[in-house]
């Protein structure tokens, strides 16, 4: 059974602050890493993907990806209130699948 | 703008009366899923078309049955709801194959909301 895990949180932190978003995934061979972000009631937005290890920066959001430790985390910039959300990880198997495994999510609150 | 479209938003329906869920997309892309999430819960995955064929979940409820007549669009039919089917159904599309990075990434369309009564 493959397993992406998520703390649920909340993670709560001031605006302005870096909130730090962490996921570990069990299949050593994992291939794509995914990021969402869903507000409640809504369906999730993508906010990036990240295939390589290392850092990934797209606006006020990176991702680390770190394949031999087995997991990925998005760091938020400068967060907002309007980043108040919950965040999913994604994970695509070894093997050639193309179907993600989703973690529960962790939910972020940012306050003023 | 391409985008995934799902109709109705929000679904209230019997116990036990057929209710059809519909999702239809303008992104050209041949792979569309359906997932179904709860409270709090991960998005879980009931089946998925990979251009015409079919592929369902070991788990999938036979309650639970999808269509899907041409490119655009895709139907999850509950043949009879109960309340452990209330939730929240997502419909998601990729386009895999076209050798391009990021082709497992999903875009979800904005859910229909079924409550079951």
């Amino acid at each position: 059974q493959k397993e992406v895990e998520q703390n649920s949180g909340p993670l709560s932190v001031p605006e302005g602050a870096i909130a730090s978003l962490n996921c570990t995934y069990s299949d050593r061979g994992s291939q794509s890493f995914f990021w969402y972000r869903q507000y409640s009631g809504k369906s999730p937005e993508l906010i990036m993907f990240i295939y390589s290890n290392g850092d990934k920066e797209d606006g006020r959001f990176t991702a680390q990806l770190n394949k031999a430790s087995q997991y990925v985390s998005l760091l938020i910039r400068d967060s907002q209130p309007s980043d108040s959300a919950t965040y999913l990880c994604a994970v695509t198997a070894s093997g050639g699948s193309y179907i993600p495994t989703f973690g529960r999510g962790t939910s972020l609150i940012v306050h003023p | 703008d391409a985008m995934v479209i799902q109709n109705p938003r929000y679904q209230v329906t019997q116990f036990g009366k057929p209710v059809t869920l519909s999702c239809s997309q303008t992104l050209n892309h041949n792979v569309m899923y359906w997932y179904q999430q709860k409270s709090s819960q991960a998005p879980k995955l009931l089946f998925h078309y990979y251009d015409k064929d079919f592929n369902n979940e070991a788990d999938t409820p036979d309650n639970f049955q999808s269509r899907r007549p041409n490119t655009s669009f895709c139907f999850l039919d509950i043949r009879s709801p109960g309340l452990g089917d209330a939730a929240m159904y997502l419909c998601a599309t990729s386009r895999l194959g076209a050798g391009a990075g990021g082709e497992e990434t999903q875009y979800f369309g904005p859910g229909t909301r079924l409550l079951v009564l």
